[in-house]
């Protein structure tokens, strides 16, 4: 079935400074991806569509300078979250469809914690 | 209104009961509809899709869907203790997820 890393699982960084994450679609080819963050005891929120070779759909509600998306291969998205603050702490995930399967796969999720 | 409400839960249920979980949706015009599960910590995993009106089933899981009434269900009969999750209704092509409902299945 298709396989959806994401990298890092974990990150805990600095007030300030910036994370970036990446999803990558190991054996398949992803024209679009998702972001979704969600918080503890909180359903998934879309954040971003991301499409490769243009600029990502954000949102209502979610600041593109803030949430930076690149979708520049087939098979890689990255999600940079710029001059972090502690409320951007966060468990982020990524999804992405195989077009010869049903369903979108996740990424395994990062965990953001910004101190 | 929120695009898609699930029953609250959390619920409850004796292993080998069948556990009935609701989700329905506002955009009439939705045309797939999922279901994942997501244990603590993890990433959903999908259980099963429906397009189509009507029943659909796998294995010890039901997915029922309603277009008219903007409703879709899923059943998991035989309830394990390894089914407790939270469940989560997604619908759409951009995935809009539910609140999720945690299902708790005791021994």
């Amino acid at each position: 079935g298709a396989v959806v890393s994401q990298h890092p699982s974990r990150v805990i960084c600095k007030s300030g400074t910036s994370v970036k994450i990446e999803c990558r679609s190991l054996d398949f080819q992803a024209t679009t991806m998702f972001w979704y963050r969600q918080f503890p005891k909180q359903s998934l929120m879309l954040m971003a569509t991301s499409n490769e070779g243009s600029k990502a759909t954000y949102e209502q509600g979610v600041e593109k300078d803030k949430f930076l998306i690149n979708h520049a291969s087939l098979t890689l998205s990255t999600l940079t979250v710029t001059s972090a603050h502690p409320e951007d702490s966060s468990f982020y995930i990524c999804s992405a469809r195989d077009i010869q399967e049903y369903g979108y796969t996740f990424g395994s999720g990062t965990r953001l914690t910004v101190v | 209104q929120k695009e898609v409400e699930q029953n609250s839960g959390p619920l409850s249920v004796p292993e080998g009961a069948i556990a009935s979980l609701n989700c329905t949706y506002s955009d009439r015009g939705s045309q797939s509809f999922f279901w994942y599960r997501q244990y603590s910590g993890k990433s959903p995993e999908l259980i099963m899709f429906i397009y189509s009106n009507g029943d659909k089933e796998d294995g010890r899981f039901t997915a029922q869907l309603n277009k008219a009434s903007q409703y879709v269900s899923l059943l998991i009969r035989d309830s394990q203790p390894s089914d407790s999750a939270t469940y989560l209704c997604a619908v759409g092509g951009k995935l809009i997820f539910g609140q999720g409902t945690e299902l708790s299945v005791k021994p």
